[in-house]
């Protein structure tokens, strides 16, 4: 079965650190893995997803088959990053399966 | 450019009571269509997803159904509404195997 897991609710960092949000999944096959944001009183959106290998607001997320991890990261965490992060699977079919979510708080 | 609706941003419904929700999509035709229940900790639970008019897959069996009358409308719906029905509801489509999120339905069932 497929599954996404995200092991920290909340993460709180101070602004200018780096910050890291841990997604592992469990999946037979080569998913296409994803990172959505939901900032405050705004839609759940796409971040990143893998086989773009962008930068996105300065957050990177490698693809890790081996440890079959796609963990997001930022070397500089700012103040508007805060927001609930998703991280999602895709098996390229219609079903995506999403993560329980991380909390990120930026800390002044 | 694609854009999609859905209403009403807040309900507070009677246990008992029916429901009905409703999803619309512009700018793009025979889109896959979705709905999601966002709980606090336990993050996205697709409840069912479409691929065409009346066609409508299932994830979760509960105390809901999904109906897709026309090839743009999708429709969330109970009969009669369970306490445990409470919850943020998000209808979704995709293209390109990203999906595109409303503003949801936060819905209190009394």
């Amino acid at each position: 079965a497929q599954r996404v897991t995200q092991p920290e609710k909340l993460l709180s960092v101070f602004k200018g650190a780096p910050v890291e949000l841990k997604c592992n999944y469990s999946y037979s096959g080569s998913p296409e893995l994803f990172w959505y944001v939901q900032y405050s009183r705004q839609r759940l959106q796409l971040l990143l997803r893998h086989i773009s290998r962008e930068s996105i607001k300065g957050f990177t997320a490698d693809l890790n088959k081996g440890e079959t991890s796609f963990h997001l990261k930022k070397p500089f965490a700012q103040e508007e990053d805060s927001a609930m992060y998703y991280c999602a699977l895709n098996n390229y079919g219609q079903n995506f399966v999403f993560g329980p979510g991380t909390r990120l708080s930026v800390l002044p | 450019s694609q854009t999609i609706h859905q209403w009403p941003a807040t309900l507070v419904q009677p246990v008992g009571s029916p429901l009905s929700l409703e999803c619309t999509v512009e700018g793009t035709s025979n889109p896959n269509l979705y709905w999601y229940r966002q709980a606090a900790g336990r993050g996205l639970q697709l409840l069912f997803y479409s691929v065409g008019i009346g066609q409508i897959s299932s994830e979760v069996p509960q105390n809901l159904s999904a109906s897709r009358p026309q090839d743009r409308q999708f429709i969330l719906s109970s009969k009669k509404l369970l306490l445990s029905d409470s919850g943020f509801y998000l209808c979704a489509w995709a293209a390109n195997r990203v999906l595109h999120f409303g503003n949801g339905t936060r819905l209190t069932v009394t």
